[in-house]
């Protein structure tokens, strides 16, 4: 079946430490994102990437980095920049060539605790 | 001013009781519009599209108005399963960008 892996599903880091978060798709999207959410909060855009070698920063981009070298990966970097970076992280892809009302598909999420 | 903005709730309501969101959006340059369910410390899930002539899919009904910029999402006799947060989404197509209600909280009561 097609979809979304996140990988871990549960992360745990020291801080002052950078850590890597997985994204793979393999709907053939060209679209990706990351989000993070926040206990009671709604999702906030990180980064995003519309096609590979190509990526923008969203609202709350400071202390991450992203790459997309792949059209199927998207990893994130949560650096030691980052200044509260235990959060839930979720990852999406898109394909906006299906047309305009083509929906998010997220991933299960990453669930990042640096103490 | 906020993209999207939720009542967020919580709507606790009886089994068997309809209950009706709604959601405002600011950018009337937005295109596409969804409602996303998220169960606790899981991911959002589509649960529907909504489409400018209004949507159903079962128990659950999806209306736009783009005249006063809202979405609206009705669903009839709840069930305990219904409980969760609703996310409402709008995307404005340039950036292909998604912006996000903060949810609202639904708890459906025996």
């Amino acid at each position: 079946d097609g979809g979304i892996t996140q990988s871990p599903k549960y992360l745990f880091r020291k801080e002052g430490q950078n850590v890597t978060l997985s994204c793979e798709q393999n709907l053939n999207h060209d679209a990706m994102y990351w989000y993070r959410q926040d206990p009671g909060q709604g999702l906030r855009l990180i980064y995003y990437s519309q096609i590979v070698n190509d990526f923008q920063k969203g609202d709350i981009a400071e202390g991450y980095s992203v790459s997309r070298e792949k059209k199927e990966s998207f990893p994130l970097t949560v650096t030691s920049a980052q200044k509260n970076p235990t959060a839930f992280y979720l990852c999406a892809s898109s394909t906006p060539r299906q047309g305009w009302n083509s929906p998010l598909h997220f991933g299960n999420g990453t669930r990042l605790t640096v103490t | 001013r906020k993209e999207v903005e939720q009542d967020p709730g919580p709507f606790n309501v009886p089994e068997g009781a309809t209950v009706a969101f709604n959601c405002t959006y600011s950018n009337s340059a937005s295109q596409s519009f969804f409602w996303y369910r998220q169960d606790c410390r899981k991911e959002p899930k589509l649960l529907m599209s909504v489409y400018s002539s209004g949507n159903e899919d079962g128990r659950f009904t999806a209306q736009l108005n783009r005249a006063s910029q809202y979405i609206s999402l009705l669903i009839r006799d709840s069930k305990l399963s219904d409980s969760a947060t609703y996310l409402c989404v709008v995307n404005i197509n340039t950036g292909n960008q998604f912006y996000f209600g903060t949810g609202t909280s639904l708890t459906v009561i025996p």
